[in-house]
């Protein structure tokens, strides 16, 4: 199976919170990240999270770390309709090696 | 501060003719490089990635290539294109916690 799994879609509505959900499959790696990929545009990193740490808040963004479960979450306070994006997981498992990514999450942000 | 540069922004080349891609980094020494290509908006799909000059890792085999003939240069080339090689193209280097950052990408529509 893959290596790190998302939903493809989330709808919310505007004011309310999101959480993009991911799972991943190697329990050494290091660190786990976000980012964000607006229409036409490169991957933009929202934050990234130590393994040894449970969670993690940078103004509206919170992430929460499961290890035993190897679960990722990204929770999105007071969403707008700016935050309409697709939202990439990814992990590193070791080193320099590169990181893997997830297919991705495209959330819709209804006004 | 550190930037990533990648053009040109669009591309429209026929089937057989030729490709060259080139992405820059300022700001930074002997960083990891790493091409993608994402089909559709969606997953990325990691296609080279070079730890220092001359080193190129090639994830899978197709019908491109990689080089990287200075320290912060990255190209990607291809003798003949395939309409398979439709797809945005992304450039990232990768920094002290292996997270990577992202250039603006590259649009390529193969006719």
């Amino acid at each position: 199976g893959e290596d790190v799994e998302q939903s493809l879609f989330l709808s919310v509505r505007e004011g309310d919170s999101s959480v993009i959900n991911c799972t991943y499959t190697d329990s050494s790696s290091t660190y786990l990240y976000w980012y964000k990929q607006e229409p036409g545009a490169g991957l933009q990193l929202l934050t990234y999270i130590f393994s040894n740490m449970d969670m993690k808040q940078d103004q509206r963004l919170t992430v929460l770390l499961n290890k035993k479960d190897k679960h990722l979450s990204l929770r999105i306070a007071d969403t707008q309709t700016g935050d309409s994006a697709i939202y990439f997981c990814a992990e590193s498992k070791s080193g320099n090696t590169p990181l893997v990514f997830g297919k991705g999450t495209r959330l819709s942000v209804i006004a | 501060s550190q930037t990533i540069h990648q053009w040109p922004a669009t591309l429209v080349q026929p089937v057989g003719s030729p490709l060259s891609l080139e992405c820059t980094v300022e700001g930074t020494s002997n960083p990891n490089l790493y091409w993608y290509r994402q089909a559709a908006g969606r997953g990325l799909q990691l296609l080279f990635y070079s730890v220092g000059i001359g080193q190129i890792s090639s994830e899978v085999p197709q019908n491109l290539s990689a080089s990287r003939p200075q320290d912060r240069q990255f190209i990607l080339s291809s003798k003949k294109l395939l309409l398979s090689d439709s797809g945005f193209y992304l450039c990232a280097w990768s920094g002290v916690y292996n997270e990577q950052f992202f250039g603006p990408g590259t649009r390529l529509t193969v006719l």
